[in-house]
């Protein structure tokens, strides 16, 4: 059975100081691994997708990489704006239709 | 751009009583899911639909549950005999057949 296992739960940050999330995964076959933002009371917001051990994807101060266990989510002069709670979801090989299994989330709290 | 939607945004009722939600997915997307989030846990997978067909529907989704995708559009979520362990956020996706899967703003469901 599929495990997404996300660390820390909860993440204290300075505006400005740098660090990372993880999510390591058990899975068969990877299909892809995915990134989501998700706000209070509201539904996750797509950020990346990540199909192969290796791959990098950026967008403004967020870089996630990709390797066989596990995933980071690099944060890079996080702004307050940034607080928020990231998912991380894989898909697996073989399973017709592609539903996403979910990590707990980290909760990330960036202070001005 | 006309995302997913999700109707109502909130529903209160009362223990035993049923209740419908509805999603409106983006309109070129013809796959549908349905997952549910509890406080400070990460999405679970309940449904799937392929345009009109149900092809996957995952062991939390009770008998009292049933989902309809009528002519492979929006589709309903209904629960029936309401319990206080169903009261959760109800979240829409879609998806194309391959691709990442947006999210709608879900549901909030309480059972009093």
């Amino acid at each position: 059975e599929d495990q997404v296992t996300q660390s820390p739960e909860a993440l204290r940050l300075q505006e400005g100081e740098s660090s990372s999330l993880n999510c390591s995964y058990t899975v068969s076959g990877l299909r892809g691994l995915f990134w989501y933002r998700q706000d209070p009371g509201k539904g996750p917001e797509f950020l990346f997708t990540l199909y192969s051990a290796g791959e990098e994807k950026e967008k403004e101060r967020l870089k996630a990489t990709l390797t066989k266990k596990e995933s980071f989510l690099h944060i890079t002069a996080p702004k307050p704006e940034d607080s928020a709670t990231y998912l991380c979801a894989v898909q697996e090989w073989g399973n017709a239709g592609n539903m996403l299994t979910f990590g707990g989330g980290t909760r990330l709290m960036v202070k001005p | 751009d006309t995302g997913v939607s999700q109707d109502p945004r909130h529903k209160i009722t009362k223990r035993g009583q049923n209740v419908t939600f509805r999603c409106d997915p983006i309109s070129e997307h013809n796959r549908l899911y349905w997952y549910r989030q509890t406080l400070g846990q990460g999405p679970e997978f309940l449904t799937y639909f392929q345009n009109e067909a149900q092809l996957e529907k995952s062991r939390l989704l009770s008998d009292r549950f049933s989902a309809e995708r009528p002519k492979g559009s929006f589709s309903t979520l209904e629960i029936q005999r309401t319990e206080q362990g169903d009261s959760a956020m109800y979240l829409c996706a879609s998806s194309p057949d391959r691709g990442e899967q947006y999210f709608g703003p879900g549901t909030r469901l309480t059972v009093t």
